[in-house]
């Protein structure tokens, strides 16, 4: 079945850096993927759509500058988490339409801000 | 605003008991309905959906859900669930208006617990 790979699964760093996390669809071609962020014990928020070749579309109050989304392949979607704060600490899953409207997720990136 | 509810938050059970786990959403048009789970240390898996048809949809693992447009409802049932079905369980609803598939609106999950 379809894969998506994310990478790191887990990352520490110190306030202030930037954070890259990576998702990968492994065996199909993604033209669509979609950012979430899950805070602990609550549900998935969908953060942003990512189109390869295009600008990302943000949901409300997610901030463009702070979660820069690059899709430059048909099989890869970054999200950079710029200046992180403790704040940013969380879960990020990213998710991809394999076709037939169905998502298949990530094992997600926890990311922890000293 | 859409949103989808889930009614219980923590569910324990003994192995061999029957598993039902609410879902409501808010959304007067036409919507697709999901239910994922996550099983500890995994991902996001979709165990079964609804777009059309019989409102009665069979997933994996013997789940099954209804999809009661009347009550805006999608509850999650399972005869007799077994200690591997210890997870987290997810209600999602895309609403037909949506541009993209990814605009699942998500429920706040229910953990089950089951007891050997």
């Amino acid at each position: 079945g379809a894969v998506v790979s994310q990478h790191p699964s887990r990352v520490i760093c110190k306030s202030g850096t930037s954070v890259k996390i990576e998702c990968r669809s492994l065996d199909f071609q993604a033209t669509t993927m979609f950012w979430y962020r899950q805070f602990p014990k609550q549900s998935l928020m969908l953060m942003a759509t990512s189109n390869e070749g295009s600008k990302a579309t943000y949901e409300q109050g997610v901030e463009k500058d702070k979660f820069l989304i690059n899709h430059a392949s048909l099989t890869l979607s970054t999200l950079t988490v710029t200046s992180a704060h403790p704040e940013d600490s969380s879960f990020y899953i990213c998710s991809a339409d394999t076709g037939a409207n169905v998502l298949t997720f990530g094992a997600g990136s926890r990311l922890t801000v000293l | 605003a859409q949103s989808v509810s889930q009614h219980n938050h923590h569910v324990i059970l003994s192995e061999a008991a029957s598993l039902e786990l609410g879902c409501n959403y808010s959304y007067g048009g036409t919507v697709n309905l999901f239910w994922y789970v996550q099983y500890p240390g995994q991902h996001l898996q979709l165990l079964l959906k609804y777009f059309s048809g019989d409102p009665l949809v069979k997933g994996i693992k013997g789940f099954e859900a209804e999809f009661i447009k009347s009550k805006f409802s999608f509850n999650l049932r399972k005869p007799s669930v077994q200690w591997s079905d210890t997870a987290e369980y997810f209600c999602a609803v895309n609403a037909f208006r949506s541009s993209n598939t990814g605009k699942l609106i998500f429920g706040q999950g229910t953990t089950l617990q089951v007891k050997p």
